[in-house]
């Protein structure tokens, strides 16, 4: 069964940095895209980045400079350190598998507040 | 950047009727195209895929069909389970991008 696991949002002052972790089972992370979508509150879906199998790494403009995805092959897991925080940035985190993400995570909060 | 439009942003419809959704690219997209449905309080939910591909367990009464820059999600006979906000998404070019999403709701 595929699951994914979201895990390290919290209250971040801004400037402030966090990093996510998305904990996988029933796939391997080095054989898969890997997305991160955000969902501000009351909003829509926004796509944030993805790490492709081969290691090749892409960002929206909006976090680009700001965030970096990473995996860990042994530990399937995909992270995405998020530096530089903003007020909107204030968002739920999910992560994915695929370039269409036919499964998801439940996502964890990201707040960013003074 | 490609800029997908969805319209209506609100459609009410009534239990057993059909619903259509639109979608449409600012640049051709091919059928690198996806379709999710969005509970309250729930992850998105898979679709539709290469445009009109069904995803795993999705009932029949969902489809899709488009190409290009103009797409359509139908939903032949409402379920009340069906309400639910539905988004769109290109994944033909980066950065990979989302519809603004569209709130079907009860009549």
């Amino acid at each position: 069964e595929v699951q994914l696991v979201e895990s390290g949002g919290g209250l971040v002052q801004p400037g402030g940095s966090l990093r996510l972790s998305c904990a996988v089972s029933g796939f391997t992370v080095s054989n898969n895209y890997v997305t991160w979508v955000r969902q501000a509150p009351g909003k829509g879906l926004e796509w944030v980045s993805v790490i492709y199998p081969g290691g090749n790494t892409y960002y929206a403009d909006s976090v680009k400079g700001r965030f970096t995805i990473s995996r860990d092959n042994s530990k399937n897991t995909v992270d995405l350190q998020v530096k530089i925080l903003r007020i909107e940035d204030t968002a739920i985190y999910y992560c994915a598998r695929g370039l269409w993400n036919e499964y998801w995570g439940q996502g964890t909060l990201v707040t960013v507040s003074s | 950047e490609i800029v997908m439009t969805q319209s209506p942003a609100t459609l009410s419809v009534s239990p057993g009727e059909r619903a259509t959704l639109s979608c449409r690219a600012s640049q051709n997209v091919r059928v690198n195209l996806a379709w999710y449905q969005q509970k309250p309080g729930q992850a998105p939910r898979l679709l539709i895929y290469g445009a009109s591909t069904r995803a795993t367990g999705i009932p029949a009464r969902f489809s899709g069909s488009g190409s290009g820059t103009e797409f359509t999600l139908t939903i032949s006979s409402l379920q009340s389970e069906d309400f639910a906000d539905y988004y769109c998404q290109q994944y033909s070019d980066w950065p990979l991008t989302f519809g603004g999403g569209a709130k079907v709701d009860i009549k």
